[in-house]
């Protein structure tokens, strides 16, 4: 069974469409993540929840809007997509300052 | 402000031979440390890790590091390397109690037969 599984896998879309990916885990957690990793592949934390609640907001555009239903899910809505919004989106999630589980990514183009 | 610093962005290195990657970490306070790997177009997978006691931790592939305080370093090592263990490796820190991790660049590991 996949521990954190998030979908699509691949997502190409035009300039100023609207578009979600969706993450899942089963592994029991409180804590998800979402993660940018860009280009030169460097990762940095875009937001946080813990048992459905926005605990990290890292100065990312309101374009971006995570929703989380409830402690097993959290999706990210994007709006208006930019080219620089193009890359690899990771979701994560872990149990107090223990390890992070990471997703298999989510590979953004913005064409 | 916690910060990761990996010292080489890209590694070459022959088969069997041995290697290290490089991290330094900044933090006024007790730190969780982690090196992931990404392989080809996957997600990150935890290597090991320090939390608290034995400042050398293994993985099960023969990976190695050694928590060092006064350098502030966790530097990664591997006796011999085999053609799988080419991928990026990052070093990480976590923040805080959030959970939230800061990365370092990435080191891209590159080995040739």
């Amino acid at each position: 069974d996949t521990a954190v599984s998030q979908t699509p896998k691949y997502l190409v879309t035009q300039m100023g469409n609207d578009k979600s990916i969706k993450c899942e885990q089963n592994l029991g957690h409180d804590t998800m993540y979402w993660y940018k990793q860009d280009s030169k592949k460097f990762l940095k934390i875009m937001f946080s929840y813990n048992n459905k609640e926005l605990i990290i907001n890292e100065t990312v555009p309101n374009r971006f809007s995570p929703k989380s239903p409830d402690k097993a899910h959290l999706n990210l809505h994007i709006n208006s997509l930019e080219l620089g919004d193009s890359a690899v989106y990771f979701c994560a999630s872990s149990q107090d300052e223990a390890e992070a589980f990471f997703g298999q990514g989510t590979r953004l183009t913005v064409v | 402000a916690q910060s990761v610093t990996q010292l080489d962005s890209q590694v070459p290195v022959f088969e069997e031979a041995p290697v290290e990657l490089r991290c330094n970490y900044s933090s006024s306070v007790s730190v969780y440390l982690f090196w992931y790997v990404q392989y080809p177009n996957q997600g990150l997978q935890l290597l090991l890790k320090y939390l608290s006691g034995s400042t050398l931790v293994e993985s099960i592939n023969g990976f190695e590091a050694e928590f060092n305080k006064s350098q502030t370093s966790f530097h990664l090592r591997k006796p011999s390397v085999h053609i799988s263990d080419t991928a990026e490796y990052f070093c990480a820190v976590v923040s805080g109690n959030t959970g939230k991790l800061i990365f370092g660049q990435g080191t891209t590991l590159q080995v040739k037969p």
